[in-house]
């Protein structure tokens, strides 16, 4: 079954702890990216990759890193989360001009 | 960025019903795009319309697309409570698989 799965779907943390959420695709899809979703400002998105090794930035990429060292994964990584991060985190792989979404990784930073 | 929104941002109607959403977008795009989001889970994906199309339809789904108005609507027919949820357009400029969304438009249907 195609699917994008993101890991974890919860995660409650604390400020300035690192963390890591995993994004994986099983359809060889190139273009991979990560979105926020937040109350009143709808999707925005944080980094997207064209391929292996190409990443860039979205619309709000301060506080967030990538990495795409093989096709499949995409993980975010959060360096020092603050509250501001607090948000609903989705993964997306992309074949030609549709867009697969992943099941959603609620984040909580206290 | 494709800026952008939909609206309106909620609608409410009755089961068997219509239901009209737009979404207006401020430069050129390559595609549109309609998603649907079931509260909290992924996006899903619905229809696609390209700038050189004027109306596509799938199932209860029908969406035009005026690029003169920067706009789009999505009209479903016939709705049902299944169909409550949040929709959203994605678009996306020339050569690119970057989607930009606005704040979607929460649908409830009422049985």
């Amino acid at each position: 079954e195609a699917q994008v799965t993101q890991n974890p779907r919860y995660l409650i943390t604390v400020t300035g702890k690192k963390l890591t959420v995993t994004c994986s695709q099983n359809m060889n899809h190139e273009y991979m990216s990560w979105y926020r979703q937040d109350p009143g400002l709808g999707l925005r998105q944080i980094y997207y990759s064209m391929n292996v090794e190409v990443t860039d930035k979205g619309d709000v990429p301060e506080g967030y890193k990538v990495s795409r060292k093989e096709k499949r994964n995409f993980p975010l990584i959060l360096e020092s989360p603050s509250p501001n991060q607090t948000s609903l985190y989705f993964c997306a792989s992309t074949r030609g001009d549709e867009a697969f979404f992943g099941q959603g990784t609620r984040l909580t930073v206290v | 960025s494709q800026q952008g929104e939909e609206d309106p941002q909620a609608l409410s109607i009755q089961e068997g019903e219509n239901a009209t959403m737009n979404c207006s977008y401020k430069t050129s795009i390559n595609n549109l795009q309609w998603y649907r989001q079931n509260s909290g889970r992924g996006l899903v994906h619905l229809i696609l319309i390209r700038s050189n199309e004027r109306e596509k339809h799938s199932g209860r789904l029908r969406v035009t697309l005026d690029t003169s108005k920067k706009s789009s609507s999505l009209l479903i027919t016939a709705s049902r409570a299944a169909d409550t949820a949040s929709y959203f357009c994605g678009r996306s400029g020339a050569g690119s698989y970057q989607l930009t969304f606005g704040k979607g438009t929460k649908l409830s249907v009422i049985p």
